[in-house]
């Protein structure tokens, strides 16, 4: 199975940048990069996604690597309510067109 | 838009009992997927259905487990009989794909709890 790598934690100030890695060296391809947040007692939740390219949204910007091997989630401005579990996946196309989610990168936020 | 809809949000049940989950999925989506997550294991997938016909279910732990998509509007997750292992909670997904061009939308999931 392929995997995805990601730090077990990290501490962010708010207001300030945050940038969450992820390792993904097996992606073939076709596999798009997901990224979902999981907040305590809830569903995960969509944030952005991409192919290639660099991707934008309201939420928060996704920088992928030329080899597309590692991708970084940015949050320009952390805030409280960015407190979470990120979960970086490969959407591996295909045959075997799933999502498998790592153990993701738990970001608290301090004020 | 109502988003992911599931049913009962929590359950409780004997060993042995059947446990029904409910979901309904994003109209307009094609895609539905199951999820199951422990502190353990974390999320992991059971399976999903494009079209209301099931793609993949190699993550369906066994055959106590079992999913149904009669109609674009509603899948089953069915667990008969049940086991105080199977406690987690389970969350129904849906997508406009299934191949990833389009996100995930979760419901907010059903916690299940086997005595």
């Amino acid at each position: 199975d392929a995997k995805t790598t990601q730090p077990n934690s990290m501490e962010s100030n708010e207001e300030e940048p945050v940038h969450l890695p992820c390792n993904h060296s097996t992606i073939s391809g076709t596999d798009y990069i997901h990224w979902y947040r999981q907040l305590p007692s809830q569903g995960p939740e969509y944030v952005i996604h991409g192919l290639t390219s660099n991707v934008n949204n309201r939420m928060a910007s996704l920088a992928i690597a030329e080899d597309r091997k590692s991708s970084t989630l940015i949050l320009h401005r952390a805030t409280l309510r960015d407190a979470a579990v990120y979960y970086c996946t490969p959407f591996y196309g295909g045959s075997q067109g799933n999502l498998i989610f790592g153990k993701g990168t738990k970001l608290s936020v301090k004020p | 838009d109502a988003g992911v809809i599931q049913s009962p949000r929590h359950e409780v049940t004997e060993m042995g009992q059947e446990v029904t989950l409910r979901c309904k999925p994003i109209s307009g989506h094609n895609s539905l997927f199951w999820y199951r997550q422990t502190m353990m294991r974390g999320l992991e997938l059971l399976i999903y259905f494009n079209n209301n016909v099931p793609i993949d279910d190699s993550g369906m732990p066994e055959d106590r487990f079992s999913a149904k998509m009669p109609n674009a509007s509603f899948s089953t997750l069915k667990i008969q009989p049940s086991e105080p292992r199977d406690s987690a909670v389970y969350f129904c997904a849906s997508s406009l794909s299934w191949q990833g061009a389009s996100p995930l939308h979760f419901g907010n999931g059903t916690r299940l709890t086997v005595t």
